[in-house]
């Protein structure tokens, strides 16, 4: 069965900070890994996208990591804001089929100043 | 670029009614997603479409939801009749097609049930 796992369940740092999600996954075959950012009372809106041979990817601040071989991604969140606060979801995709993804529970980040 | 549209925005009801919920995709966009979002959960994929034909719905509780895509651009998500459990943020995604990596959310529709 495809899972994808999110730790920490939430989070709590000061303004400035740096921090680390982490991802792992069992979705198989891969095609891609998601992270998205979901604002309260928004939709989520996507970080970064990384496919197979890509291990790493930036979006500002934001950076995402994949080690296929483990099955595992980690976002990491460098000198934090305070409109960082959020739920950061991973979703992972398999090859073929209809390409369902499976969504992580997300992580919820609260940003102190 | 225009987003994806959904209304309405909030939606409260009592048990055994019924609610509809439109969703207006990114113009080119064929595949349109319908997700349910538990609060402190993931969402959760309910129906996806190709154009107007459903690639998936082995989520959709079908006895009571159920969604069409006329047209293969407007979709509508039904649920009839309501249940307590059905309290949660409905949200709508499409994408330029099912391999396309990227999918582009609509801000959802928050669904209470009393």
């Amino acid at each position: 069965k495809n899972q994808v796992e999110q730790s920490p369940q939430s989070l709590i740092i000061l303004e400035g900070k740096n921090c680390t999600l982490q991802c792992n996954y069992t979705v198989s075959p891969f095609s891609n890994l998601r992270w998205y950012k979901q604002d309260t009372g928004r939709g989520p809106v996507s970080l970064t996208i990384m496919t197979f041979s890509e291990n790493t990817k930036s979006n500002g601040r934001y950076t995402a990591t994949l080690d296929a071989d483990t099955k595992q991604s980690s976002l990491h969140i460098t000198a934090s804001q305070l409109s960082d606060s959020a739920s950061y979801i991973c979703v992972v995709s398999a090859i073929g089929g209809s390409y369902i993804p499976t969504f992580g529970r997300g992580t919820s980040l609260i940003v102190h100043p | 670029e225009a987003g994806v549209a959904q209304s309405p925005r909030y939606k409260i009801i009592e048990k055994r009614q019924s609610v509809a919920f439109w969703c207006n995709p990114i113009s080119g966009h064929a595949t349109l997603y319908w997700y349910q979002q538990i609060l402190g959960q993931g969402p959760k994929l309910l129906i996806q479409f190709q154009n107007n034909g459903v690639v998936d719905d082995s989520q959709l509780p079908k006895d009571r939801f159920s969604a069409e895509r006329l047209k293969g651009v407007d979709s509508t998500l039904k649920i009839q009749p309501a249940k307590l459990e059905d309290s949660a943020v409905y949200l709508c995604a499409s994408s330029l097609d099912p391999q396309s990596y990227e999918q582009y959310f609509g801000p959802g529709t928050r669904l209470t049930v009393t």
